[in-house]
C-alpha cells in the first residue's frame, strides 16, 4: 500500500519560493513504472496539474506550460521523496497542494496561501 | 492543452437516483480518461481509468463508457455516501481536469 505525506509551510510571502516535499512509502521514488506529480486546487482554477517526475532508465520531468518558467521537480532518491519548488509566488498561487503517484495515492494536501 | 468540459455542473438526486455525468474533450483522446470523486477535506479518490475500466474497491454501481470525444461517469443507485463532487481527467497528453459535477441532495 503506498502513502504519501506531504510536508511544508502553509504561509509564503509574495514573491518568495513555495517549497513542498511528498515523503513516499511502500514504494519507491526510483520505480520504473510510476510518475510522481504535483497538483494544486483553488476555487478560481480548480484541479491543476503542475508536473512530475519520473524514471525511465533516467529522470525525466514534465511540467505545466502556466508555470514552466517558475517550477521544479526534484527527485531524493536518499530519502524516498520527491519535492515541490514554485518561485515568484503570487496570490494567484494560493491554494490547497496535493502530491500523487499512480493516479491512485494521494498526498493528505496542505493549504498554502500567499500573503505579507 | 485538452480542454474538458463536464454536464451538468451540479445535480439534485435523492437516494436510488440513476444519475449520469458527461465529460467533453476539445479533441479526440482515444479512452485516456479517469473519473475522479471528491468529499469536502479530502484529496480526490480515484474511481474509473481507462474510460471504463473500475479501480480496485471501488462499488460496481459506477461505470464509466465513451471514447474519442465524449465520455460518461454513471452511478447505477446513488447511495448516501456518493454525494460529492465528480472531475474527469485526461491523460491523453499532460494531465487536465473538468471542472467538476457537485452532486447534491434534492
Amino acid at each position: 500500500q503506498v502513502q504519501l505525506q506531504q510536508s511544508g509551510p502553509g504561509l509564503v510571502k509574495p514573491s518568495q519560493t513555495l517549497s513542498l516535499t511528498c515523503a513516499i512509502s511502500g514504494d519507491s521514488v526510483s520505480s520504473n513504472s510510476a510518475a510522481w506529480n504535483w497538483i494544486r486546487q483553488s476555487p478560481s482554477r480548480g484541479l491543476e496539474w503542475l508536473g512530475r517526475t519520473y524514471y525511465r532508465s533516467k529522470w525525466y520531468n514534465d511540467y505545466a506550460v502556466s508555470v514552466k518558467s517558475r517550477i521544479t521537480i526534484n527527485p531524493d532518491t536518499s530519502k524516498n521523496q520527491f519535492s515541490l519548488k514554485l518561485s515568484s509566488v503570487t496570490a494567484a498561487d494560493t491554494a490547497v497542494y496535493y502530491c500523487a503517484g499512480f493516479w491512485d495515492y494521494w498526498g493528505q494536501g496542505t493549504l498554502v496561501t500567499v500573503s505579507s | 492543452d485538452i480542454q474538458l468540459t463536464q454536464s451538468p455542473s451540479f445535480l439534485s438526486a435523492s437516494v436510488g437516483d440513476r444519475v449520469t455525468i458527461t465529460c467533453r474533450a476539445s479533441q479526440g483522446m482515444g479512452d485516456y480518461l479517469a473519473w475522479y470523486q471528491q468529499k469536502p477535506g479530502e484529496a480526490p479518490k480515484l474511481l474509473i481509468y481507462a474510460a471504463s475500466t473500475l479501480q480496485s474497491g471501488v462499488p460496481s454501481r459506477f461505470s464509466g463508457s465513451g471514447s474519442g470525444t465524449e465520455f460518461t461517469l454513471t452511478i447505477s443507485s446513488l447511495q448516501p455516501e456518493d454525494f460529492a463532487t465528480y472531475y474527469c481527467q485526461q491523460l491523453n497528453t499532460y494531465p487536465t481536469f473538468g471542472p467538476g459535477t457537485r452532486v447534491d441532495f434534492k
